[in-house]
């Protein structure tokens, strides 16, 4: 099915480990997106790539670290995870970045916890 | 800053109500408005997208609005069943950096 693909679903992490977030998107778009998501916080915006080659930092960025592999690949890291960390991540895409004319796409997400 | 609310926060309603989900936003410059559904433990799904040049938009039994100027949003939901429950989210895309801005969403719960 097309669409945005996260890996993995659920992950637990030790305080002080590092662990990489995969998403792939199939749809051609250009710009792709991690957010993530907190009760009581709404989802949050964490980097974007607005193109392929491009990656900047969104609403809160400390902690984390993207790259762009290829046009369909944006993965997330956690260089030495911390308890306020344990949240939901969602990536997402869209055809272009900043049109109106298309909406997001987002994957399923992946279940974070740091203990 | 651009802030997204969404009242109430939580609905609970019986099998067949038509029912209004509100959402407003305090910058009218936006590019667009998606509104999503997002089942327990789950992703995002889009429902319906309205652009800043549009009043409306339909699919279903799911009408929503726009109002930009006013800044504000609405979702009709018709004839609600029990599969509507979920929490559905409202976005604005901010233009000036292709930022999507999420509300913290509506609760839905349609009693049999």
């Amino acid at each position: 099915n097309a669409g945005v693909t996260q890996t993995p679903k659920f992950q637990v992490l030790k305080t002080g480990q590092s662990m990489t977030l995969q998403c792939a998107q199939d749809m051609n778009h250009n710009s792709m997106y991690w957010y993530r998501q907190d009760p009581g916080m709404g989802l949050r915006l964490i980097y974007y790539s607005a193109s392929e080659g491009t990656t900047d930092k969104g609403e809160v960025p400390n902690g984390y670290n993207v790259s762009r592999l290829n046009k369909r690949e944006f993965s997330l890291r956690l260089e030495s995870a911390a308890p306020s960390q344990t949240s939901v991540y969602f990536c997402a895409s869209s055809p272009n970045f900043g049109t109106g004319g298309y909406g997001y796409t987002f994957g399923s997400g992946t279940r974070l916890t740091v203990v | 800053k651009q802030e997204v609310t969404q009242i109430p926060a939580a609905l609970s309603v019986p099998e067949g109500e038509n029912l209004v989900l509100n959402c407003s936003f305090t910058d009218s410059a936006i590019y667009n408005l998606q509104w999503f559904r997002q089942d327990p433990g789950k992703g995002l799904t889009s429902l319906l997208l309205i652009q800043s040049s549009q009043r409306e938009q339909t699919s279903g039994r799911l009408n929503a609005s726009l109002d930009k100027s006013s800044g504000r949003s609405t979702l009709y939901i018709a004839a609600s069943q029990p599969g509507d429950s979920a929490t559905y989210l409202c976005a604005v895309l901010v233009g000036s950096q292709g930022n999507l801005i999420f509300g913290k969403g509506t609760k839905l719960s349609v009693k049999p």
